[in-house]
């Protein structure tokens, strides 16, 4: 039973454009949401995060939405460069200290120049 | 160094063995997480430790796997008996803990385990 779901495996989007990136959530005790990025035989790299008392998170070219009722998030990537194309994966906490952050199981975007 | 650090790199070891994986976390970063990484599949939540004490082990797949930390330091993951569905890529994240959220993670480079 995943926890975290990222729906959609891949995403390909033009240069200059936005990227969405989505995930939803089943549990409503996570209280901590963050983005990871991820590029090939490379470790995941911390991104952005949000905290469950916020609806959205702004840092830069990368925004996240924090839909608590919808259980869902998403990651804003304006405008797509192609430096962006990696894979990213959507993470949840829960208690107080973060820690046993759960993963969804990553969406691999690709902004094509 | 600056970064998360783990050794060896790469494994290969013959099923039925013991393996010991090592993480250097970041310096002053008190919490050390665990994770595996399958073939094709998402990071999979081992094991946290804050300072030198493992409040969840939740994510420990059985009895053969088990891991200690050094103070704030130094953390090993060992896995006895070996199978073969052990084989992945081992990853090992500090961060640091400020009140209740959660810094993000810094990812070491991991270790790819192969069982044979």
């Amino acid at each position: 039973d995943q926890q975290v779901k990222q729906n959609s495996p891949s995403l390909s989007v033009q240069e200059g454009r936005i990227s969405i990136l989505n995930c939803d959530y089943t549990n409503s005790m996570f209280d901590y949401f963050l983005w990871y990025k991820k590029y090939p035989a490379e470790s995941p790299t911390f991104l952005i995060s949000i905290s469950s008392i916020k609806d959205k998170n702004e840092d830069g070219r990368f925004t996240v939405f924090l839909n608590k009722s919808a259980k869902h998030l998403s990651l804003h990537i304006v405008p797509s460069q192609p430096g962006d194309s990696a894979v990213y994966f959507c993470a949840a906490s829960l208690g107080n200290y973060g820690q046993n952050f759960v993963f969804g199981p990553g969406t691999r975007l690709s902004v094509l120049p | 160094g600056a970064g998360v650090s783990q050794s060896p790199s790469n494994k290969v070891t013959e099923k039925g063995k013991d393996v010991e994986l090592r993480c250097d976390p970041i310096s002053g970063h008190t919490a050390l997480y665990w994770y595996r990484q399958r073939l094709g599949q998402g990071l999979e939540f081992l094991i946290y430790f804050q300072g030198n004490s493992a409040p969840d082990k939740s994510g420990l797949p059985s009895d053969r796997f088990s891991a200690e930390r050094t103070g704030e330091s130094v953390s090993t993951l060992t896995i006895q008996r070996t199978q073969q569905e052990d084989s992945a890529v081992y990853l090992c994240a500090s961060s640091l803990t400020s009140g209740r959220a959660p810094a993000g993670q810094y990812f070491g480079p991991g270790t790819r385990l192969t069982v044979t």
